[in-house]
């Protein structure tokens, strides 16, 4: 089975600042992590994904992540934050294996731009 | 090209009644997944469909049932309701090969149980 710890429930920042949303998870398989945003009143939206290959992993709107095996870590980050990044967002962890098909989320993350 | 599609988007029960919620997956997928985000929490996985039989499920009474169509559209039902089936109702479709377990959610449905 797999769980994922996302370590700030809130994170308020400054426009134009960088940004990093923390993920841990765990698993005893070899897993594939995703970071899904959600704004108010809507459904969730990809961000980007780790499946295999290059640990940095590049998303839509300027955002990024890292995977790091040895950490257990898939930490989300963007160098310069706008007001419209003001959204929730949810770490969310798969085993890579056949036959686990549902994601498993983190509680979230409320990033709140201020200008 | 229509991504996915749920109905109702809110509506209003109260105990013990039943409630059929809808969803159309994403054209050209064929795997419709189930979650349930209470206020304030990520969503939860409830069961997944694929071929129009149950794959797989989450940790959730036999309350929560669900059928897939030909089509591939999904309904949840969940019956005898409690206050805490309040919740967003997210279905998310993708497709069964190859899986990368990348899913496209809707905007859910909004369930309010008085």
């Amino acid at each position: 089975a797999q769980s994922v710890t996302q370590l700030d429930s809130q994170v308020p920042v400054f426009e134009e600042a960088p940004v990093e949303l923390r993920c841990n998870y765990s698993s005893s398989v070899s897993v594939y992590l995703f970071w899904y945003v959600q704004y108010p009143n809507q459904g969730l939206q990809l961000l980007l994904k780790y499946l295999s290959g290059s640990t940095l992993v590049k998303g839509i709107n300027g955002f990024e992540a890292e995977f790091n095996k040895s950490q257990t870590s898939f930490h989300l980050r963007k160098p310069s934050v706008h007001i419209s990044d003001t959204a929730e967002y949810f770490c969310a962890v798969r085993g890579a294996q056949g036959g686990s098909e549902k994601l498993v989320f983190g509680k979230g993350t409320k990033l709140t731009v201020n200008p | 090209d229509a991504g996915v599609t749920q109905s109702p988007t809110h509506l209003i029960k109260t105990r013990g009644q039943q409630v059929t919620l809808r969803c159309s997956p994403k054209s050209g997928h064929d795997t419709v997944s189930w979650y349930q985000q209470a206020l304030g929490q990520g969503p939860q996985f409830i069961f997944q469909y694929y071929e129009e039989e149950e794959r797989q499920r989450g940790n959730f009474p036999d309350r929560f049932s669900g059928h897939q169509f030909p089509n591939y559209s999904s309904e949840l039902n969940v019956n005898a309701l409690l206050l805490g089936d309040s919740a967003l109702y997210l279905c998310a479709s993708s497709l069964f090969r190859p899986n990368t377990g990348e899913l496209f959610f809707g905007e859910g449905s909004r369930l309010t149980v008085l």
